[in-house]
């Protein structure tokens, strides 16, 4: 059984560029989530899917940001216009459930540098 | 609004020596779930353990013990007999219910970062 994974593992931008993350679920998960973590601190929750549904939004997910999970299995984060506020590692977790929510487990995170 | 505290930013210990980590949490929600993750140098957030806050019971795996007290809104975490490999920043981490909109979401700590000396 393989982990959840991300790609890319590290990205550099220029400001003002697109960028677009994808992470791939652990396979039975019906529930993906998106968090982003900077330098000291703890995951901020940013969005979350169960299946191909977007039920939920941080405030934290300005408009520039964009989720979408299109066939309920791999997700994708596109950030529009960079900026150098965005460099941080981005986290998938995915998790099996309906009801009370069971423990997430992560990916390796997509670390993005904003220049 | 939920929110979690773990007021110790560093900790280091030598090795073979006991270290607990404390996490404070605040939920005005009735049922709600604890967390911990470790984030080894690595990066990769690994789950440890996952509590309702129906259950007090203390629990114990290994080396590692947690001790939740409702009372005082805390969730601690206990290594025993630490070893080098336990360095890591180890996250406590809450979710609520569906009816306050907190249910599907974790609410991190800003970590604790445990260092084990040979």
């Amino acid at each position: 059984d393989t982990g959840v994974s991300q790609d890319p593992r590290h990205k550099i931008t220029k400001r003002g560029q697109n960028v677009t993350f994808r992470c791939d679920p652990i396979s039975e998960h019906n529930r993906l989530y998106w968090y982003r973590q900077t330098l000291g601190q703890g995951p901020e929750f940013l969005t979350y899917f169960q299946n191909e549904a977007q039920l939920e939004k941080s405030r934290l997910l300005s408009d520039r940001f964009s989720a979408e999970r299109p066939k309920g299995s791999f997700s994708t984060l596109e950030i529009q216009r960079t900026e150098q506020g965005d460099s941080a590692m981005y986290l998938c977790a995915s998790s099996l459930g309906i009801g009370a929510l069971n423990e997430q487990y992560f990916g390796p995170g997509t670390r993005l540098t904003v220049t | 609004a939920q929110k979690v505290t773990q007021a110790q930013t560093e900790i280091s210990v030598v090795e073979k020596e006991d270290v607990t980590l404390d996490c404070v949490y605040e939920t005005r929600d009735t049922t709600y779930y604890l967390f911990w993750y470790k984030q080894p140098p690595s990066g990769e957030l690994v789950f440890l353990i996952r509590r309702n806050s129906f259950d007090e019971q203390n629990e114990i795996s290994g080396r590692y013990s947690w001790n939740f007290q409702k009372s005082t809104s805390s969730f601690n975490f206990t290594i025993t007999a630490s070893q080098v490999v336990d360095s890591a920043v180890y996250f406590c981490a809450l979710s609520g219910q569906i009816s306050s909109g907190s249910a599907r979401q974790l609410t991190f700590g800003s970590g604790t970062q445990l260092t084990v000396l040979p």
